[in-house]
């Protein structure tokens, strides 16, 4: 069993739709939670993070953590063409990085 | 501002050949360093994370090796490089200690031949 499970898609939407990206873990010594985008043949970019159970906004984008069933997710309002992306969510523990899958996401004009 | 610089962006190498991947840190000291592999379609792998000089971490048995020869300098070898070695490699840092996120370079394509 993988320690951060994550749906790889695709997931296709229409522009404007609101989308829900989620992850599962197993080991309930993960503290951060990260969520990275990724366009095509580039690195992964910094989208939020947090370390506590609950929500945490910024502007379009909310995650939420709930360490009690060890499920994080995603939340895109307004969905835009330029949301177009994989999804990658990523977990620290003992200074090691671990990355679900990642979900490859499109926005339909 | 921190930066990092990862080359070359894209290598084709063959069979048996060796491979040396160099990445490095501007502007901040002591950082946590990872190197990644992503297969098509996949996610990230870690191979070998370090955190400080000579320091290294390995996840994944395979015929990849990683040195960290100064503080802000990540180097990914290979001997003898496989056909399954193929991959996008990304290096990347973060914080000492102090914040969690990492921060990746722009990758580099490896296609064995």
């Amino acid at each position: 069993q993988k320690e951060v499970e994550q749906d790889p898609g695709p997931l296709s939407v229409p522009e404007g739709a609101i989308v829900s990206l989620n992850c599962t873990y197993s080991n309930s010594a993960f503290q951060y939670f990260m969520w990275y985008r990724q366009y095509s043949r580039k690195g992964p970019e910094l989208l939020m993070y947090t370390y506590s159970s609950g929500n945490k906004e910024d502007g379009r984008f909310t995650a939420q953590v709930d360490k009690s069933s060890k499920y994080i997710s995603l939340f895109i309002r307004d969905s835009q063409p330029s949301d177009s992306a994989t999804y990658l969510c990523a977990m620290l523990r003992a200074q090691k990085l671990v990355f679900g899958q990642g979900t490859r996401l499109t926005i339909n004009p | 501002s921190q930066t990092i610089h990862q080359w070359p962006a894209t290598l084709v190498q063959p069979v048996g050949s060796p491979l040396s991947l160099e990445c490095t840190v501007e502007g901040t000291s002591n950082p946590n360093l990872y190197w990644y592999r992503q297969a098509a379609g996949r996610g990230l792998q870690l191979l070998f994370y370090s955190v400080g000089i000579g320091q290294i971490s390995s996840e994944v048995p395979q015929n990849l090796s990683a040195s960290r020869p100064q503080d802000r300098q990540f180097i990914l070898s290979s001997k003898k490089l496989l056909l399954s070695d193929s991959g996008f490699y990304l290096c990347a840092w973060s914080v000492y200690r102090l914040r969690t996120e990492a921060f990746f370079g722009q990758g580099t394509r490896l296609t064995v031949v």
